[in-house]
């Protein structure tokens, strides 16, 4: 398996602009996680997704964030407007679920900087 | 909400000896923990797990201890080699899938 896939891996970005964030999680995991990551605030669960239905969203920080997972294999992570704040490191987990699997498989992270 | 911690934020250790990192948690309803390894530019990678119901579980060359009491998890990494250095997290969660961060221990292996 080629694991939790992550598009880009890099975004340099200006203030105000529109970034979206792509991942294709583990075929078979039915769980998927977007999550941040800073020096000052650790890993930081933003959402997560059950069968592509959207479970928790209360980790997302505001209005301008935004995730969407159309089907089984695919969800974005849209900012609109950015902001030199939301500048982190980016990830995507995937879980299989079900009792005994709730292990989270990481991608690899989009480096996202606003400037 | 509740916090896991690491008691530590760095460990140097030299090759080929063992390796102890620790992490407190919280909340004492937690019952399933999870150690990750984390090296430069990439994701967090697992490690092992263990659930409340354990005080031990072994893998290769790590072994994860629970103690509920103290609400105390730790990782013991055997003969200690120059790939694993990184920074270790340890997560928790109680029924769902909202796992919990530590801070993150880094370890530097010395040859």
């Amino acid at each position: 398996d080629a694991g939790v896939i992550q598009s880009p891996r890099h975004e340099v970005t200006e203030m105000g602009q529109e970034v979206t964030l792509r991942c294709k999680p583990i075929s078979g995991h039915d769980y998927l996680f977007w999550y941040r990551q800073t020096m000052m605030r650790g890993l930081e669960l933003l959402i997560y997704f059950n069968n592509n239905v959207p479970i928790d969203d209360s980790g997302m920080p505001e209005d301008r964030f935004s995730a969407k997972m159309p089907n089984a294999s695919f969800s974005t992570l849209k900012i609109q407007p950015s902001e030199p704040r939301d500048s982190a490191v980016y990830f995507c987990a995937s879980s299989p679920g079900g009792a005994g699997t709730d292990t989270q498989y990481f991608g690899p992270g989009t480096r996202l900087t606003v400037l | 909400g509740e916090s896991v911690g690491l008691h530590l934020p760095t460990l140097s250790v030299q090759e080929g000896d063992n390796s102890i990192i620790n992490c407190a948690y919280s909340n004492s309803a937690s019952d399933y923990f999870i150690w990750y390894k984390q090296e430069s530019g990439k994701g967090p990678q697992f490690i092992i797990d263990i659930r409340s119901n354990m005080d031990k579980r072994q893998g290769q060359r790590v072994t994860v201890l629970l103690n509920k009491t103290v609400k105390h998890l730790s990782l013991q990494i055997a003969a200690t080699q120059p790939g694993d250095s990184a920074v270790y997290f340890c997560a928790e969660t109680h029924n769902d899938y909202k796992l919990s961060f530590g801070a993150g221990t880094t370890v530097t292996v010395r040859a």
